[in-house]
């Protein structure tokens, strides 16, 4: 049974250019979530999602960012006009159901290798 | 604000000993979870303890929660070279996982 799958694991671009991070979640799972580690720190969550829906976007940047989970395919995770700040870890981890109140299936989600984006 | 953080933010140990740090964290908690993250790496899930459990083992670690103190603290009995890694704790609350800034544990040979 594969991992969590992303891709690209390295990606370089120079500022203004779009960046495309792409997020497969395990076999069987269909919650996503997306979380930025900037150097020396902690993992910072992002955004949550469900198939053909975005739950919680809390933690996105209001302007470049936008991320999808389509009925087919990989999760996107999408920055436009990249600038040097955005350069860090991205990583996606998907879940087999949505942890209630500690109650439940257990809560831990699977990580991928996450995608290290550069930013020239 | 980072909801865990963690104590100390390094640790050296030669191999054999142990390994202890802590976690704090500020808001009330559905679990603590604690992962691993080896150098440039992906996060690997280590062990998630409910807020009804006080303390959990698994293999050569050791998980306590104190929701008094809102603190937890990882123990990892009889280090190995392997073990050389950054900590992470993280909180949930609902679906989110809230990281602190991780300890890096260096185990020397």
């Amino acid at each position: 049974n594969a991992g969590v799958m992303q891709n690209p694991r390295h990606l370089v671009r120079r500022r203004g250019q779009e960046a495309r991070l792409r997020c497969s979640p395990m076999k069987g799972h269909s919650h996503v979530y997306w979380y930025r580690q900037l150097p020396e720190e902690g993992l910072k969550f992002m955004v949550y999602l469900q198939k053909e829906n975005i739950i919680d976007e809390s933690g996105m940047p209001k302007e470049r960012f936008s991320a999808e989970f389509p009925k087919e395919g990989p999760s996107i995770l999408r920055i436009q006009q990249v600038v040097r700040g955005d350069s860090a870890a991205y990583f996606c981890a998907s879940s087999p159901s949505r942890q209630l109140l500690g109650t439940g299936p257990s809560g831990e989600q699977y990580f991928g290798p996450g995608t290290r984006l550069t930013v020239t | 604000s980072q909801q865990g953080e963690e104590d100390p933010q390094a640790l050296s140990i030669q191999e054999g000993e142990n390994a202890t740090m802590n976690c704090s964290y500020k808001t009330s908690i559905n679990n603590l979870q604690w992962y691993r993250q080896n150098s440039g790496r992906g996060l690997v899930h280590l062990i998630l303890i409910r807020s009804n459990e006080r303390e959990k083992h698994s293999g050569r670690l050791r998980v306590t929660l104190d929701t008094s103190k809102k603190s937890s603290s990882l123990l990892i009995t009889a280090s190995r070279a392997a073990d050389t890694a950054s900590y992470f704790c993280a909180t949930e609350n609902d679906y989110k996982l809230s990281f602190g800034a991780g300890t890096t544990v260096t185990v020397r040979a």
